[in-house]
């Protein structure tokens, strides 16, 4: 089965960097990514790491270490509209695995 | 191009009724996906279709539940006798390939279903 860790919540000001953490235990694994959900709606494709390191785009990067099944996801520049649900996910083929996602707070 | 269209965005019903969702995946998109969302939890997975064919349903409810992609039309969820733990936020994927691993899915807005 698979089993994805990560904060139930975090709240931070306009401007600032928000790192949200995910553990993973899965029993098999090809990368991880990350979703964005507003207020409810669709969720929207951010990131996929497939090999180890830093993969940036634009304000946002997302880590992956597979020795330690851990990866994060990194806003910088916070903005209001950043408020949103995040979401990693395992992909495994067709079938994506989410945890049960953090709830990011923007204040003023 | 239009993205994954669900219908209805909405949807009540009283226990014992059933609920019909409907899909329609982003054109090019042959490879559908149902999850279930429950309040303050992730998505999880239902089932996966391709047109006329259930490829797997491993997250799907043994009874009451039923999912169909025919040849023409939307996908549909088919709720059978609701119950009050039906109550939930109904999302549907699609992707042009089966194989997601590196290809994001793509969802739809989701139908919120209320049981009363």
């Amino acid at each position: 089965g698979q089993s994805l860790e990560q904060p139930s919540e975090v709240t931070a000001v306009e401007g600032a960097i928000v790192q949200i953490n995910c553990t993973y235990q899965t029993s098999g694994f090809y990368g991880l990514s990350w979703y964005q959900q507003h207020d409810g709606g669709a969720p929207t494709f951010l990131s996929y790491n497939a090999l180890d390191g830093l993969e940036e785009t634009g304000r946002f990067s997302s880590f992956l270490s597979r020795s330690d099944s851990y990866g994060y996801l990194l806003l910088q520049e916070l903005q209001m509209k950043d408020s949103a649900s995040y979401f990693c996910a395992v992909p495994n083929d067709y079938k994506l695995s989410f945890g049960a996602g953090t709830t990011v707070t923007v204040r003023a | 191009n239009a993205g994954v269209m669900q219908n209805p965005r909405h949807l009540v019903r009283r226990r014992g009724q059933e609920a019909r969702l409907r899909c329609s995946p982003m054109k090019g998109h042959s490879h559908v996906y149902w999850y279930r969302q429950l309040p303050e939890e992730g998505l999880k997975f239902m089932v996966y279709l391709q047109k006329e064919n259930i490829i797997d349903e491993s997250g799907m409810p043994k009874e009451r539940f039923s999912a169909e992609f025919p040849k023409e039309g939307p996908s549909i969820l088919r709720i059978q006798q609701v119950v009050r733990g039906d109550s939930a936020a109904y999302f549907c994927a699609s992707s042009p390939i089966r194989d997601t691993s590196n290809q994001p899915q793509h969802f739809g807005d989701g139908t919120r279903l209320s049981i009363l």
